[in-house]
């Protein structure tokens, strides 16, 4: 079993629409959780944190479940700027693994 | 300004043939990666740094070794690079425990 496993996608959604993505990791002693955002051919970056009370930041909001084990990304009235690969980052001991990535097409 | 500077940008290099990678820091930061990233895939971590304390992935190939002399770089070499192992090579580092990763513009390498 992987270590971080992410929902494969693709994604391909309208303007507007609201979109989820999951991730599950399986080592409980995980401490810390990401989403990051990744563009053909570019390095990734930092989307946001996820914290264990929930977070928001503008359009997205993450969530995590320890006791299910899995993170969520939520992105409301997307853009086609929103248009990437998004990708969970789990971390332990500074050990940080990567899920597989969701790709997410907005279409106008 | 660009925190976390990787060189080369790109490189094509001749199966067999050693090839150097490098990657510096001006965030102080203790703790620095390795990734691998092919085509369509999501980054594999191969190795990190915790200041001196070397991490290595039990999957990550006898072929590639990494050094860090000092805080601020670190280099991977690929001592027979094999035509799999054409990929970007993102370096990133971390303040570390909950801080996040932050990457460089990774080295794209292409194998013939």
């Amino acid at each position: 079993r992987k270590e971080v496993e992410q929902d494969p996608g693709p994604f391909n959604v309208p303007e507007g629409a609201t979109v989820a993505f999951n991730c599950t990791y399986s080592n409980s002693a995980s401490q810390s959780f990401f989403w990051y955002r990744q563009d053909c051919r570019k390095e990734p970056k930092l989307l946001m944190s996820v914290y264990s009370s929930g977070n928001e930041d503008g359009r997205f909001t993450a969530q995590l479940n320890r006791a299910s084990q899995y993170i969520s990304l939520l992105i409301r009235d997307s853009k086609l700027s929103d248009s990437a690969t998004y990708l969970c980052v789990v971390n332990r001991f500074n050990d940080m693994r990567f899920g597989a990535g969701t790709r997410l097409t907005v279409k106008p | 300004d660009a925190m976390v500077i990787q060189n080369p940008r790109y490189q094509v290099t001749q199966f067999g043939k050693p090839v150097t990678l490098s990657c510096s820091q001006t965030l102080n930061h203790n703790v620095m990666y390795w990734y691998q990233q092919k085509s369509s895939q999501a980054p594999k971590l191969l190795f990190h740094y915790y200041d001196k304390d070397f991490n290595n992935e039990a999957d990550t190939p006898d072929n590639f070794q990494s050094r860090r002399p000092n805080t601020s770089f670190c280099f991977l070499d690929i001592r027979s690079p094999g035509l799999g192992d054409t990929a970007m090579y993102l370096c990133a580092t971390s303040s570390g425990v909950a801080g996040e990763l932050f990457f460089g513009e990774g080295s794209r390498l292409t194998v013939l």
